[in-house]
């Protein structure tokens, strides 16, 4: 099955420094390409998402790149403030249909 | 709220217990994920549903876990005898398949189970 390394599981940043988040998996055929972000005790939420025809997207302060022939994707935060402080986790979707999940990165933005 | 919804919050059961869970998806999808996420873990996959057809079920499901989604709308999952190695946060989740956004899993807020 689909196998999702994601890099650092920990990551602490100064406020207004950027952040970048890298995922890695194991099948080709994976075609969309998600990050959630959960605070403590809450739902995992969707900040932002790709698909394998695209190489980058961006939307105000994060962006996600694809890499597809390295199998690689990174989430990339500018200007970071504290609330951007949370766990972030990317998924990946291959040939079925369901998402695969990495580990998690716990970032802390400090003031 | 027209978010996925989950019930109860928090559950605690002694092993051996059965336990069942409640999810509501949003109204419009389709389609009904259940994942499992232990602490400090990404959520797992344990299955999912099209309507009310279950499509599949992660291998490493124990047949202790039953998952029905009747008349395709909301889902239960249940746990038969519960052991201390069940204990995790259960998520909820739903698409809707077909449309243009297909891929975009909404997550509720969980149940939280112990097992004491």
């Amino acid at each position: 099955g689909e196998n999702v390394e994601q890099h650092p599981s920990t990551l602490s940043v100064q406020e207004g420094d950027s952040a970048v988040i890298k995922c890695t998996y194991s099948d080709s055929a994976s075609n969309y390409f998600p990050w959630y972000k959960q605070e403590l005790g809450k739902r995992p939420q969707l900040i932002i998402d790709i698909r394998s025809n695209v190489g980058e997207k961006k939307d105000q302060r994060i962006a996600v790149t694809l890499n597809k022939t390295a199998k690689h994707f990174s989430l990339h935060i500018t200007e970071t403030q504290p609330e951007d402080s949370a766990v972030y986790f990317c998924a990946v979707k291959a040939a079925g249909n369901k998402l695969t999940f990495g580990g998690g990165t716990r970032v802390l933005v400090k003031p | 709220d027209t978010g996925v919804s989950q019930n109860p919050r928090h559950k605690i059961t002694k092993r051996g217990q059965n336990v069942t869970f409640r999810c509501d998806p949003i109204s419009e999808h389709n389609r009904l994920y259940w994942y499992r996420q232990t602490l400090g873990q990404g959520p797992e996959f344990l299955t999912y549903f099209q309507n009310e057809a279950q499509l599949e079920k992660s291998r490493l499901l124990s047949d202790r876990f039953s998952a029905e989604r009747p008349k395709g709308s909301f889902s239960t999952l249940e746990i038969q005898r519960t052991e201390q190695g069940d204990s995790a946060m259960y998520l909820c989740a739903s698409s809707r398949y077909g449309s243009s956004t297909n891929e975009k899993l909404f997550f509720g807020s969980g149940t939280q189970l112990s097992v004491l």
